[in-house]
């Protein structure tokens, strides 16, 4: 069954740029979306089709996806961007999320 | 304002059978296909299920395939979740979801609005 890594934490200095992957086989050619998740509340997405952010979401959150390998990057970072964020996927009828990556910024 | 709200969890006996709900205001609800995603305290986002548009096609994961049952009523904008034969490992938060995009088909799309979401809790 298709799986997607991500690694389980990441730390970023605030103001510098924090950077997420999320692995798997031919990733690059499906779409991958992101999202962001504070302690309690619902997800949010914060880039799909690989890098189209919706509408309210900053523009120091951006994305890429290419051959195994999509990536979340996050310019400038905020302490309000210390979140869980989960890539997700398509492999066929079935949607998929990676395990999860806590940034923390310290 | 575009919102989904769902409704229907609780603490439930292992082999019970609950509805959970998600009720959609503020946008077409009948344009789009419409899922549901769990969260088991302190784990992962797990998608469980989609139903298209129109109600004609319904996918699931296979950890609640045969299990549970996704369905839509269009004139109420209302989505359902049927969940039979509960395991304690279906504890969690279920959320409902509704892609960026008005579409026909049910994958290729992110999950642009969440719900709340209604926590599940399978104890006996």
């Amino acid at each position: 069954s298709y799986e997607l890594t991500q690694p389980p934490s990441v730390s970023v200095s605030p103001g510098q740029t924090a950077s997420v992957t999320c692995s798997g086989d031919k990733l690059g050619d499906k779409y991958a979306s992101w999202y962001q998740q504070k302690p309690g509340q619902s997800p949010v997405l914060v880039i799909y089709q690989n890098s189209k952010r919706p509408s309210g979401i900053p523009e120091r959150f951006s994305g890429s996806n290419s051959g195994n390998t999509a990536t979340l990057t996050i310019s400038g970072t905020q302490a309000m961007d210390e979140a869980d964020y989960y890539c997700q996927a398509w492999d066929s009828t079935t949607a998929l999320f990676g395990g999860g990556t806590k940034v923390t910024v310290l | 304002q575009v919102q989904l709200v769902e409704s229907g969890g609780g603490v439930v006996q292992p082999g019970w059978s609950p509805r959970l709900s998600c009720a959609a205001s503020g946008f077409i609800f009948s344009s789009y296909p419409m899922h549901w995603v769990r969260q088991a305290p302190g784990k992962g986002l797990e998608w469980v299920a989609v139903i298209s548009y129109d109600g004609s096609n319904k996918y699931y994961a296979d950890s609640v395939k045969g299990r549970f049952t996704i369905s839509r009523d269009n004139s109420k904008n209302t989505l359902y979740l049927h969940m039979n034969s509960l395991r304690p490992e279906d504890t969690a938060m279920y959320y409902c979801a509704r892609p960026t995009q008005i579409r026909k088909s049910v994958a290729g799309d992110g999950f642009a609005i969440w719900g709340q979401g209604t926590m599940v809790t399978v104890s006996s």
